[in-house]
C-alpha cells in the first residue's frame, strides 16, 4: 500500500562508483521529483518529470541523470560518485497543477566513502 | 537563496503546550504549504494556505498567512510527544513562463521537540 517507494533505503559506496536509486509511485500522479537533503536538513529540488518529460532541471552536475521509463517511475543514476554526494535523496510525486501537494518517499541515505 | 526561512530553528516544549513556528519568504506566492518530517522519514504534507486566505485550520493545526509581510505561521495546539518532528514551509516557485510546474522551495525547517 506504499504510495511512494524508493530503493534502496541505504546505500554505502566508494568514491568513483556509479549507483542508481529507484522510485515508484502508485498514486496515479503525472509528475515526479527528486530532492536532495543535506546534513543541515536543507531540501533542494534536483529534477522534475511530467508524463516522462523533464520539466525541471536545477543546477545539478551532469553526473546525475534521471530516467523516467513511465509515469509511475523515476530513477536517479549517479556516475563517478563524490564525497559531497553524501546526502538523503527523496523522491516525490504530485498532480500537475499549481501548488499541488507533494507526496514523498521514505528517502535513500547515500554515503560515499 | 532560500525562499522559505523558518524561525525558530529549534523549539523545545512540554506536552500540552502550544508550539508556534514562523516562516518568511521573499517572492510573491500563490500558496504556501507546511510539511512535517519525522526523523529518518520522508516529508508529509500538513496544510496548504492560498494567497487569498489569511487563516486556515486543520485539527490541532492553525496556519496564518500575511502576504504584506511575506510571512506565515504554523500553530500546533495541545502538543503531543508524537508531534516531535521537523516542520518545513514551502512555496511553489514560478519559472520564466510564469508557471511553477510544482517546483517547491523549502526552508531549513524548525525542529520541534515535545517532552512527555
Amino acid at each position: 500500500d506504499t504510495a511512494v517507494s524508493q530503493t534502496p533505503k541505504y546505500l554505502v559506496t566508494q568514491m568513483g562508483n556509479d549507483k542508481s536509486i529507484k522510485c515508484e509511485q502508485n498514486l496515479g500522479h503525472d509528475t515526479m521529483y527528486w530532492y536532495k537533503q543535506d546534513s543541515k536538513k536543507f531540501l533542494k529540488i534536483m529534477f522534475s518529470y511530467n508524463n516522462k518529460e523533464l520539466i525541471i532541471n536545477e543546477t545539478v552536475p551532469n553526473r546525475f541523470s534521471p530516467k523516467s521509463p513511465d509515469k509511475a517511475h523515476l530513477n536517479l543514476h549517479i556516475n563517478s560518485l563524490e564525497l559531497g554526494d553524501s546526502a538523503v535523496y527523496f523522491c516525490a510525486s504530485s498532480q500537475m497543477r499549481q501548488g499541488a501537494e507533494q507526496y514523498f518517499g521514505p528517502g535513500t541515505r547515500l554515503t560515499v566513502t | 537563496s532560500q525562499q522559505g526561512e523558518e524561525d525558530p530553528q529549534a523549539l523545545s516544549i512540554q506536552e500540552g503546550e502550544n508550539a508556534t513556528m514562523n516562516c518568511s519568504y521573499k517572492t510573491s506566492i500563490n500558496n504556501l504549504q507546511w510539511y512535517r518530517q519525522n526523523s529518518g522519514r520522508g516529508l508529509v504534507h500538513l496544510i496548504l494556505i492560498r494567497s487569498n486566505e489569511r487563516e486556515k485550520h486543520s485539527g490541532r493545526l492553525r496556519v496564518t498567512l500575511d502576504t504584506s509581510k511575506k510571512s506565515s505561521s504554523l500553530l500546533i495546539t495541545a502538543s503531543r510527544a508524537a508531534d516531535t518532528a521537523s516542520y518545513f514551509c514551502a512555496s511553489p516557485q514560478a519559472n520564466a513562463g510564469g508557471t511553477s510546474y510544482g517546483k517547491l522551495t523549502f526552508g531549513q525547517g524548525t525542529i520541534l521537540t515535545v517532552h512527555p
